[in-house]
């Protein structure tokens, strides 16, 4: 069946980069999106990429998928200590037998430090 | 970006009430929500696909007795948990889908069973 995998915990240093890393098992995923969730809320959509594509970015975020290896990537520049919270990869396959629901991985809490 | 507005964001109940979660979209039609349960420290889960107009598609392993979801409108989704026990204390989001590239998350609801 369908799995993303990511590390649970990443800290740096406020001013630095950070990326946070993520692996998926279904081939036939068309979109693969990476949320974010401050304590107690619910989820924020960041940014997504169409299978078709390579990178894409928006700001300080930037977003790079291999597809050949199945990986998926967020890079933030300068982080902020308000980047502080957990990041979830998600991915769904429109078209296969799953009606296109999103499959999450568990969460990589980014940890910034002053 | 689409709004999603879910309600309450907190309720603590006595075992064995039943309790009535409300997910709404406030800018957009939604054809179909999802809702998920979150433990904490771990990722989410989904629990069932909400449809307009039709009978919910749950996920195996969730009591469709136990979690009952009516989908009245385009825009608004309910989620009612009967006959409440400590167990079923969780966090509860809702979300509900624009298009492929967008899937948009309420708040969440935090309920507690004593």
């Amino acid at each position: 069946g369908e799995d993303v995998e990511q590390s649970l915990f990443l800290s740096v240093r406020e001013g630095d980069s950070s990326v946070i890393n993520c692996t998926y098992t279904d081939s036939s995923s068309t979109y693969l999106y990476w949320y974010k969730q401050e304590p107690g809320a619910g989820l924020q959509l960041l940014t997504y990429i169409f299978s078709n594509m390579d990178m894409k970015q928006d700001q300080r975020l930037t977003v790079l998928l291999n597809k050949k290896d199945k990986h998926l990537s967020l890079r933030i520049a300068d982080t902020q200590t308000g980047d502080s919270a957990i990041y979830f990869c998600a991915e769904s396959a429109y078209g296969s037998s799953n009606t296109g629901k999103l499959i999450f991985g568990q969460g990589t809490t980014l940890q910034v430090k002053p | 970006g689409a709004v999603v507005s879910q309600h309450p964001s907190r309720v603590i109940c006595k075992s064995g009430t039943s309790v009535k979660i409300e997910c709404r979209s406030l800018d957009f039609q939604a054809t179909t929500m999802f809702w998920y349960r979150q433990f904490p420290k771990q990722s989410l889960m989904l629990m069932a696909t909400s449809n307009e107009g039709s009978k919910a598609t749950y996920e195996q392993g969730v009591e469709k007795d136990k979690f009952l979801i009516n989908h009245a409108s385009l825009t608004l989704s309910t989620l009612t948990v009967t006959s409440a026990h400590p167990e079923d204390s969780s966090f509860y989001i809702c979300s509900a889908r624009t298009s492929p590239s967008g899937e948009y998350f309420g708040a969440g609801t935090r309920l507690s069973v004593l």
